[in-house]
């Protein structure tokens, strides 16, 4: 059964750091891998896809890397503004399947 | 491109009653999810439709919760009694089986609180 974990649970940085948030899976044959955001009472935005063919991704400030083979994936924020506050969650889906495999996610604060 | 609708956004019942959520998704999205999110939890899926046929509904509670998707559009997530654990945050996702990504996406959830 696939499991998916995220650390830490919780992470407090000041404005214009850089950061690193983790995500890893115990099933390492998966299809792709997703990183979302979720801020309070809304849905999930999706940030970046990962296809389990590739190494990494980038959009703007966030770039999420994938090490398929040791079941983990990073989402590195750069430059961190406070509106970066939410949490982020990754999620995994195996191949032949449509369904997403979640992790409990990373609450990020950002203080201006 | 309308996102994923749902109704109501939040929804306060007291335990034995009855409660129905809504989804509108994507126009043209085959495929319709449906998440139960536990405060502090990832989401976790509860029943997955393929046009107006189940894919999986494995992990969807039977002797309480009901869903359909009539006409392979708009669903229904419905539950019958509700429980004090059933407090949570029902989302609803849709993907298009078009291309390779299957990326989904998501509406702004159903907040239901049991009392």
């Amino acid at each position: 059964k696939q499991e998916v974990t995220q650390i830490p649970a919780a992470l407090s940085v000041p404005e214009g750091e850089n950061l690193v948030l983790n995500c890893s899976f115990t099933d390492s044959a998966i299809y792709n891998l997703q990183w979302f955001r979720q801020d309070p009472g809304k849905g999930l935005t999706s940030l970046l896809l990962i296809q389990s063919s590739q190494r990494e991704q980038t959009s703007g400030r966030l770039n999420a890397s994938l090490d398929k083979s040791s079941g983990r994936s990073t989402l590195y924020i750069a430059a961190s503004q406070p509106g970066d506050s939410a949490t982020y969650l990754c999620a995994v889906r195996l191949p032949g399947a449509n369904n997403l495999f979640f992790g409990t996610g990373t609450r990020l604060t950002v203080i201006p | 491109e309308a996102g994923v609708a749902q109704s109501p956004r939040y929804k306060i019942i007291e335990k034995r009653q009855s409660v129905a959520f809504w989804c509108n998704p994507i126009s043209g999205h085959a495929t319709l999810y449906w998440y139960q999110q536990i405060l502090g939890q990832g989401p976790k899926l509860l029943i997955q439709f393929q046009n107006n046929g189940v894919v999986d509904d494995s992990q969807l509670p039977k002797d309480r919760f009901s869903a359909e998707r009539l006409k392979g559009v708009d669903s229904t997530l419905k539950i019958q009694p509700a429980k004090l654990e059933d407090s949570a945050v029902y989302l609803c996702a849709s993907s298009s089986l078009r291309g390779l990504a299957l990326e989904q996406y998501f509406g702004p959830g159903t907040r239901l609180t049991v009392t």
